[in-house]
């Protein structure tokens, strides 16, 4: 059964870096999220795209996150310049458009 | 405020024993509903939706309007249903989920 993945499963990153979390959907999906956890926290919508566009997006998607589908199957979240507060579990999820979503396996991600 | 409200952090049963993990919910229009189950070390997956009206594991969830509720039910308990579960809501024009923060169901032999 098809599933989505996510690359790298844990990231420890320095405050202040780059970090571009890597997703890569069921192939024949056309709608992708990524969500988040923070620990003891609940999960946490950031961002919808379809089309090649942001359909929808949270107020914690802020100008230091951003999305992008740089090639057929990739689909990645970059957060420009990482806080203590980005920690959290990182997760993508697509869908065929049916509001059912098959969530990958999640990135944990550490600022430091 | 969109809300969705899982009252009980851990619950915990023996084998066979009856279970509802409940779910509250907050919205203004009319919301669909799922319950995700996460097992150990395993993605989060859709357990069920309220417009399926379908039995999953043994498991089903009734919409109740009145009460705004979807508490999630099962007559006999497993040990393989020791799982995170979340409630969860999608409104009428977006795809984006709403959840819960999650009851931790312990189920013991």
């Amino acid at each position: 059964e098809p599933e989505v993945t996510q690359t790298p499963s844990h990231q420890v990153t320095q405050m202040g870096q780059e970090v571009i979390l890597r997703c890569v959907p069921i192939s024949n999906h056309l709608y992708f999220y990524w969500y988040r956890q923070i620990l003891g926290q609940k999960v946490e919508f950031l961002v919808s795209f379809y089309n090649n566009e942001i359909s929808e997006k949270s107020e914690i998607f802020d100008d230091q996150f951003s999305v992008e589908r740089p090639d057929g199957s990739n689909f990645t979240l970059k957060i420009r310049s990482t806080k203590l507060e980005d920690s959290a579990m990182y997760f993508c999820a697509s869908s065929t458009g049916g509001k059912t979503q098959y969530f990958g396996p999640g990135t944990r991600l550490l600022v430091l | 405020a969109q809300r969705v409200t899982q009252p009980e952090k851990l619950l915990s049963v023996f084998k066979g024993a009856p279970v509802e993990l409940k779910c509250n919910y907050s919205y203004s229009g009319s919301p669909e509903l799922f319950w995700y189950v996460q097992y150990s070390r395993q993605r989060l997956q859709l357990l069920l939706r309220h417009i399926s009206r379908e039995s999953i594991k043994g498991f089903t969830a009734d919409l109740n309007k009145g009460e705004t509720s979807f508490h999630l039910k099962k007559p006999f308990a497993q040990e393989e249903d020791s799982a995170m579960y979340y409630c969860a809501l999608s409104g009428y024009n977006t795809d984006k989920l709403i959840f819960g923060t999650g009851t931790r169901l312990q189920v013991f032999p």
